[in-house]
């Protein structure tokens, strides 16, 4: 069964400050992905990684991926208050052609001023 | 305007009572899923669907149905809905043979009385 864990489940951080999520998944995936999601709203796709050693950034938001490890890092650069949001990684699960989705549980940030 | 509509968006009903979600997509996507997202535990997927005619269960199928007639639409169905289902549904859609992010809709909030 294919389980994906994000930690830490919760994060409070200071404005300025920087911190890193991780993504354990238990299983080989060919793909995972990073979502957003603000309050009360719906998601919103951040990063999409698709090899061993795939990094990308944008603004403040860094993710990574290392498959082997089965571990995705998404970095968090002088955080800022608009970064305050949850925020979750995916897998596939890719079986006789068919894509199953599998999320974390996410982490819900939130930046103070 | 690329999006996925789902109705409605705001849902009290009382248990047994049957009752449809509708999802709607205008991107061509082939891939559509329906997930519900309960705190604590992430989203978890219900039903997906690769294309028309076409659906597999996710890892929380109990208690709904689906049906995939057209590319666009794919509707959840409560045939008699229980507490338990009350929860924030969202429903998704992305291409298949690619390695693009799912879309998502803005979400449908149940309560079952």
């Amino acid at each position: 069964e294919l389980k994906v864990e994000q930690n830490p489940l919760f994060l409070s951080m200071q404005e300025g400050k920087n911190y890193t999520i991780y993504c354990n998944y238990s299983t080989t995936s060919d793909r995972l992905y990073w979502y957003r999601q603000d309050p009360g709203k719906s998601l919103e796709s951040l990063f999409v990684l698709l090899s061993n050693g795939a990094v990308k950034q944008e603004g403040r938001l860094m993710a990574s991926l290392d498959t082997k490890a089965r571990l995705s890092t998404l970095h968090i650069t002088a955080a800022v208050h608009d970064l305050s949001a949850t925020y979750f990684c995916a897998v596939v699960l890719n079986t006789s052609g068919t894509y199953k989705y599998i999320f974390g549980t996410g982490t819900r940030l939130k930046v103070l001023a | 305007e690329a999006q996925v509509t789902q109705n409605p968006r705001y849902l009290i009903t009382v248990t047994g009572k049957k009752l449809t979600v509708t999802c709607s997509q205008n991107m061509n996507h082939e891939y559509m899923s329906w997930y519900r997202q309960d705190p604590g535990l992430g989203l978890r997927q219900i039903y997906y669907s690769m294309n028309v005619e076409v659906t597999d269960k996710g890892d929380v199928p109990e208690g709904y149905k689906v049906s995939r007639k057209e590319k666009r639409n794919f509707p959840l169905i409560l045939e008699s809905p229980s507490p338990n289902q009350t929860s924030l549904y969202f429903c998704a859609s992305s291409l298949v043979f690619s390695y693009n992010e799912q879309f998502f809709g803005p979400g449908t909030r149940l309560t079952v009385l």
